[in-house]
């Protein structure tokens, strides 16, 4: 049982690179979510998705695209990397809004970017 | 500003003993208070969700108290493991996709 899949776990970029990481989830939730994790900072949360086909921004946007093409997968962009963006980042999917309900959110194990 | 406060930052324990962990907070509209455990190197994992109308929920060795007056919450570990060593994070939600995480207590476990 998969649950919320990341790849890659690790990645080093040069400052103005451009990545992709990918966020799979295999419990056919409608919602999808992209976090940052810093240090002495709460998760902050970057772009969401509330079905396939959809995205919204959330409360650190900038630098950040998303795509949600398949129901199963959330894409998160860095069009030209910063030393800014250096993050823990993490996807989380649910089975009904975060903020109602009573269905927890799923969490991968994250993706530890650094940006030279 | 919604803001949600977690003390202590961190915590050390005996083994086999008892810890409660605090979450103050002054989000509103008040939604629903999540507590999630996160190993190192590891995603959240949710523990409770707790709604306005409900004051305390358990699961398992862990116990979660609302009280939503004075915008607090708890989080009591009973007889720790040393598995129980992780950040705890508490989470309220405020409205429609409106969510704010404290930046969590880090316990740890010794034997």
């Amino acid at each position: 049982n998969a649950g919320v899949t990341q790849t890659p776990k690790f990645r080093v970029l040069k400052t103005g690179q451009s990545m992709t990481l990918l966020c799979a989830q295999d419990m056919n939730h409608e919602y999808m979510y992209w976090y940052r994790q810093d240090p002495g900072m709460g998760l902050r949360l970057i772009h969401y998705s509330v079905g396939e086909g959809t995205t919204a921004k959330g409360e650190v946007p900038d630098g950040y695209n998303v795509s949600r093409l398949k129901k199963q997968n959330f894409l998160l962009g860095l069009e030209s990397a910063a030393p800014s963006q250096t993050s823990v980042y993490f996807c989380a999917s649910s089975y009904s809004p975060f903020s109602g309900g009573d269905q927890p959110q799923h969490f991968g194990d994250g993706t530890r970017l650094s940006i030279l | 500003k919604n803001q949600v406060e977690q003390s202590p930052q961190s915590l050390i324990i005996l083994e086999g003993k008892n810890c409660t962990l605090q979450c103050n907070y002054t989000v509103s509209p008040f939604s629903n208070l999540r507590w999630y455990k996160q190993d190192t190197g590891r995603g959240p994992v949710s523990l409770t969700i707790m709604t306005f109308s409900e004051n305390t929920k358990s699961n398992g060795r862990y116990t979660a108290t609302l009280d939503a007056d004075t915008k607090q919450s708890s989080l009591h570990i009973t007889a720790s493991q040393l598995s129980d060593s992780a950040s705890y994070i508490c989470v309220v939600s405020a409205g429609y996709q409106k969510v704010t995480f404290g930046t969590g207590t880090k316990l740890q476990v010794i034997p």
